[in-house]
Formats: structure tokens, sequence, C-alpha cells
């Protein structure tokens, strides 16, 4: 258990619906990460928060959004799926000093029929 | 825009075959490099942090070393619950609290008994 909590594991949806992926960061980390891991595309940035603000954007679509909460929860919706959106979500977590690296989560398997 | 390109893409070993993984990497300031495993379906598992050309850290039958270019995984007699795919990331001098990390797309080891 690495300490990160990400719900839930597997998730089926239908192309144009929306869903909620929710992230619990390691107790004390400040910063919440969210990846996008596809067979050909590897890991992709998406967008990252630290403290409850939004500090760095990376490869996020429009359709996609994220925030993180007071308790440092964080969640990541993705509306309007798409069936290219089916893949593995990540999130990881960090104290957010010293760069040394962060801690990921299990992932949630985002399957759009 | 910061790259990194891992080589080979996969690699098959016998049992006690040793070889290496390699990562090739452009940043505008490496703050770091790391190297993760993961195992399918799992989230990546932090296995090292290298910070500076010349470092070197190892851990059981892993040793990661880095140049100004590049950083190459050693693994010596590699036995069959060393077969994941290993990832290597590196993360930008980015000033802030701006952690995000770059992955290669990873190299798929297989170790035969």
């Amino acid at each position: 258990d690495s300490g990160v909590t990400q719900t839930p594991k597997h998730l089926i949806t239908a192309t144009g619906q929306r869903v909620t992926l929710r992230c619990s960061p390691r107790s004390g980390d400040l910063s919440v990460y969210w990846y996008q891991q596809s067979l050909d595309q590897g890991l992709q940035f998406l967008i990252q928060y630290y403290n409850g603000e939004e500090r760095a954007k990376g490869n996020i679509l429009e359709r996609f959004s994220a925030q993180q909460f007071p308790d440092l929860h964080s969640e990541l919706n993705l509306s309007s799926l798409e069936l290219g959106d089916s893949a593995l979500y990540f999130c990881a977590s960090s104290a957010g000093t010293g760069g040394f690296g962060y801690t990921f989560g299990s992932g949630t398997r985002l399957t759009v029929v | 825009e910061d790259q990194v390109t891992q080589s080979p893409e996969a690699l098959r070993l016998q049992e006690g075959e040793s070889s290496s993984l390699n990562c090739s990497y452009t940043v505008s300031g490496l703050r770091g490099l790391f190297w993760y495993r993961q195992d399918p379906g799992k989230g990546p598992e932090f296995l090292f942090t290298l910070y500076s050309a010349g470092e070197e850290k190892e851990k059981e039958r892993l040793k990661a070393t880095l140049t100004k270019k590049e950083s190459f995984l050693h693994i010596t007699a590699p036995k069959p619950e060393d077969s994941a795919t290993y990832l290597c990331a590196v993360q930008a001098r980015s000033g802030g609290s701006n952690y995000k990390l770059t992955f290669g797309k990873g190299t798929l080891l297989t170790v035969n008994p």
C-alpha cells in the first residue's frame, strides 16, 4: 500500500457520459498530480494541485477538470467521454518541497464503450 | 520541452543474464532523474532518484547511474520476479512548487527462468 488511495479501481461507462475519479493523497503530502496512461502514449501529465491551488497544467483536455479540496483529496472530472479516453488514470502525491519524486496510487481503469 | 527516450522498448533475458536499460533525456535544468518499476495494472513504484552526473544508486540487483545526457539501469543476475516495465522520468528545475515529471514510454523487461 503506497498510501495514495484512488477510487474506483475500475469504471465502465458509455460515450458522452461524465465520471469523477477520486484521490486521497499520502498523509502530509500537499501536492496531488494526475496522470493518464494509455498503451501508445505512456504516462502523460495532466494537472497538478498544491494545497488547494492549481499549479501546473499538462496535456489536459478542456472536457477534463480537477480540483483539490480543503482536506487535500482531489477529484478528476471527465465529461463528454469518448472511446479514446479509455486509459489508466493515476494520481500521485508529494510533500511539495525538495523535489524528491512522488508516490503513485494504484490507478483507476476507465473503459468507455 | 523536456523529453525522455528509453531503449530498448522490450528486453527478454534469461535468469542470471545481466544487462542494462537506457534512458536518454533533454531537460532545461535537471532537478532529478527518477526510475520507477511498474507491474501490469499497478501504479509505478519508486526505485531511485539521481540528481547529478556521476551519481550512482543501488538496490538489490539494480544499479542506476547518471551522466549529463543519459541514465542507465543495470540489472545484475536478474530473477523472474524482476520482470516488469521500468520507467524513467525527469523533473525540471522549473521553480515554485511545480514538480511535474516527464516520463519515457518504458522498457518492458521479461526474465525467463
